[in-house]
């Protein structure tokens, strides 16, 4: 069965610019969350979708938007990138549809750096 | 506002000791507790899913208790070996979003 996928790996933007990034959720899960990963704030929440309706959004800038197709990939999109918009990006996996998360599973994350 | 915190922030041992990892949140009203494992530049790895209604979940040389009265989970791992180190990240459930630790980093000597 596969895992998470995250797309791209790697990627450097420069300041002003927008990035996309994509995840494809394990097979048969519906749930797609987005978690920022940096050195000083940790790992905190962007938003989560579940079959295409965004459920819970975290404290970021408009300049962070998300959606979720009808195949239950996801992609999130920041715009007009500041310097400190550079970290991981993470995507996890739930097949969950309850307020319960159950248990998530992790892609290996897209690390944006901002110049 | 969940607010989970990790103690200790890191933590160097010896191959063969076992390892005690704690974690404390403030709500209580958490659906369920996850550990997670990460490794260097690397996502999340899933160790132990506690729900609210158990006390605690085994895996091999895992074994995590949840405490939702007093707002602590611990995590052991029996036996640490060199493959152990790595951060070790616990996070509370709830409203469709997991509020994570700032993580206990490991260090197990060989």
């Amino acid at each position: 069965k596969a895992g998470v996928t995250q797309t791209p790996r790697y990627l450097i933007k420069t300041r002003g610019q927008q990035v996309t990034l994509s995840c494809s959720p394990i097979s048969g899960h519906r749930s797609v969350s987005w978690y920022q990963q940096t050195p000083g704030q940790g790992l905190q929440f962007l938003f989560e979708y579940f079959s295409e309706t965004q459920r819970n959004k975290g404290n970021f800038p408009g300049r962070f938007s998300g959606r979720q197709f009808s195949n239950s990939r996801s992609e999130m999109n920041v715009s007009t990138l500041e310097l400190g918009d550079s970290a991981l990006y993470l995507c996890a996996s739930g097949a969950s549809g309850s307020i319960d998360t159950g248990e998530l599973f992790f892609g290996e994350g897209s690390r944006l750096t901002v110049l | 506002k969940q607010e989970v915190t990790q103690i200790p922030a890191a933590l160097s041992v010896p191959e063969g000791e076992n390892l005690v990892l704690n974690c404390s949140f403030t709500d209580s009203a958490i659906y369920n507790l996850q550990w997670f494992r990460q490794d260097p530049g690397k996502g999340l790895t899933s160790l132990l899913l506690i729900q609210s209604s158990q006390r605690e979940q085994t895996s091999g040389r895992l074994n995590a208790s949840l405490d939702k009265s007093s707002g602590r989970s611990t995590l052991y791992i029996a036996a640490s070996q060199p493959g152990d180190s790595a951060t070790y990240l616990c996070a509370g459930s709830n409203d469709y979003k997991l509020s994570f630790g700032a993580g206990t980093t490991v260090t197990v000597r060989a």
